[in-house]
């Protein structure tokens, strides 16, 4: 059982938005930044957004983040084919003092 | 261009240690502003951050394994290391290194993401 709650599976359709989210609690997303990591089959994680909403250099601007309160979410607009991987969310936990993890979401372009 | 390698056996047998290194290329640890540190994916299942080394010496560690985690570094061979005693099944993984990194109030290691991976090594825990 993660402490972030990630929906398991989420789908769409080349050229659709989708949004994948991360509930939490006041302890981690409520206090503490959200980064996403995409990893593609078979591979190392990569950063994709760090600080809740900001994209690292080389991170396409279809790529968003944001933090309303003690939940993130994670947008992918004009999806592609190659978007199919897992995304994971992550945060600071004041609590376990530890960086916690998201149970990942696999997202499937159909 | 920075790089991270994991080297280490692939084998261990259970209620021994593990140990594993990671290699760091294309930047000193030693220039500092970053942290080192392991994260873990079991078969099929999601990330679990290990533990995180500065190059000082400053160490954060998951509570759920720091009773048998070690991190340490050697800033004369820009290497830190793993070392996770007493291995069951459960620790079978892929372990991979990673470079934390933060734009903005860097005093507080929360403040840190991790930016660039290795590729990651197996670890099979099995007599």
């Amino acid at each position: 059982q993660s402490v972030l709650t990630q929906p398991p599976s989420a789908s769409g359709t080349p050229g659709q938005r989708v949004t994948i989210s991360c509930s939490g609690s006041s302890s981690n997303i409520g206090s503490n930044a959200v980064n996403w990591y995409q990893q593609l089959p078979g591979t190392a994680p990569k950063l994709l957004i760090y600080s809740n909403n900001k994209r690292p250099s080389g991170v396409p601007d279809r790529f968003s983040g944001s933090k309303p309160g003690t939940s993130a979410s994670l947008g992918i607009s004009g999806l592609q084919s190659e978007d199919e991987a897992d995304y994971y969310c992550a945060a600071w936990d004041d609590s376990l003092n530890g960086v916690v993890f998201g149970g990942g979401t696999k997202l499937t372009v159909l | 261009q920075l790089q991270l390698q994991e080297s280490g056996p692939g084998l261990v047998k259970p209620s021994e240690t593990l140990s594993l290194t990671c290699t760091v290329s294309g930047d000193s640890i030693s220039s500092g502003g970053y942290y080192w540190g392991w994260i873990r994916q079991p078969p099929g299942k999601g990330l679990e951050w290990i533990g995180s080394i500065y190059y000082s010496g400053t160490t954060y560690y998951n509570p759920s394994l720091k009773s048998r985690v070690t991190i340490s570094v050697d800033t004369s061979k820009n290497q830190f290391s793993l070392k996770l005693s007493s291995v069951t099944a459960a620790d079978t993984a892929v372990y991979f290194c990673a470079r934390h990194a933060c734009r903005t109030n860097c005093y507080a290691f929360y403040n840190y993401y991790m930016d660039v991976w290795g590729r990651g090594t197996t670890v099979t825990v099995s007599s």
